[in-house]
């Protein structure tokens, strides 16, 4: 079975401060693809970051990072120096291979306060 | 270029009533996919439609129907309404390859009374 757990069910920062989202992930597929998706309040889904399973390396992109541990079957995504516009729940998504729906996990809400 | 768009983007019914969301895809997309969103929970999906084919169904019940127009815009239709129907309707489109990326739209928000 394919499952996407997130522990955290809200975190709160102070602006400017690094924060670190988990993800943990379930699956006996060997390729699968893992994702971040940001939804403010406005309630539309925003894409920011797509992991292969086949992928070697960890990436930076702008404030955003994340680090993909096979062995742990974590996908855990961070935020440098947080901004207030960083406010809004984020969900980790899981596609494995031969079907065609993302199951995710319930989201943790971030709260960068000012 | 233009998103995802849905529409309405709020509904209001009552229990046995039925209701018809609409989502046009990303110009050059070719699939759509439904999901459900509860209040504090993730995503669930409904159905996934490719030319005009459904290539994958979740697990509802079949008062839930969608079909995908020859513009590739999609219709995801649900009969006999109940109050745990109220929820986020998320539509979200791809290119159409199975590894493509899925973009989300703003949702359509039903809610049942």
């Amino acid at each position: 079975a394919q499952k996407v757990t997130q522990a955290q069910t809200e975190i709160s920062v102070v602006e400017k401060e690094d924060v670190t989202l988990d993800c943990v992930y379930e699956t006996r597929d060997t390729t699968y693809y893992l994702f971040w998706y940001k939804q403010p309040p406005s309630g539309e889904l925003v894409f920011l970051i797509r992991r292969n399973s086949f992928d070697e390396q960890n990436e930076i992109s702008g404030r955003y990072s994340w680090n993909f541990q096979k062995s742990t079957s974590s996908f855990n995504f961070t935020i440098t120096a947080s901004q207030v516009v960083d406010s809004a729940v984020y969900f980790c998504a899981l596609r494995t291979s031969g079907t065609y729906k993302y199951i995710f996990g319930t989201g943790t809400r971030l709260k960068v306060l000012a | 270029d233009a998103g995802v768009t849905q529409s309405p983007t709020h509904l209001i019914k009552t229990r046995g009533q039925h209701v018809t969301l609409r989502c046009s895809p990303i110009s050059g997309h070719k699939s759509v996919s439904w999901y459900q969103q509860v209040l504090g929970q993730g995503p669930q999906f409904i159905f996934q439609y490719y030319e005009k084919e459904e290539r994958g169904r979740g697990n509802f019940p079949d008062r839930f129907s969608a079909r995908q127009f020859p513009n590739y815009s999609s219709e995801l239709n649900v009969n006999a309404l109940l109050l745990g129907d109220s929820a986020l309707y998320l539509c979200a489109s791809s290119p159409g390859q199975p590894t493509d990326t899925q973009y989300f739209g703003p949702g359509t928000r039903l809610t049942v009374l």
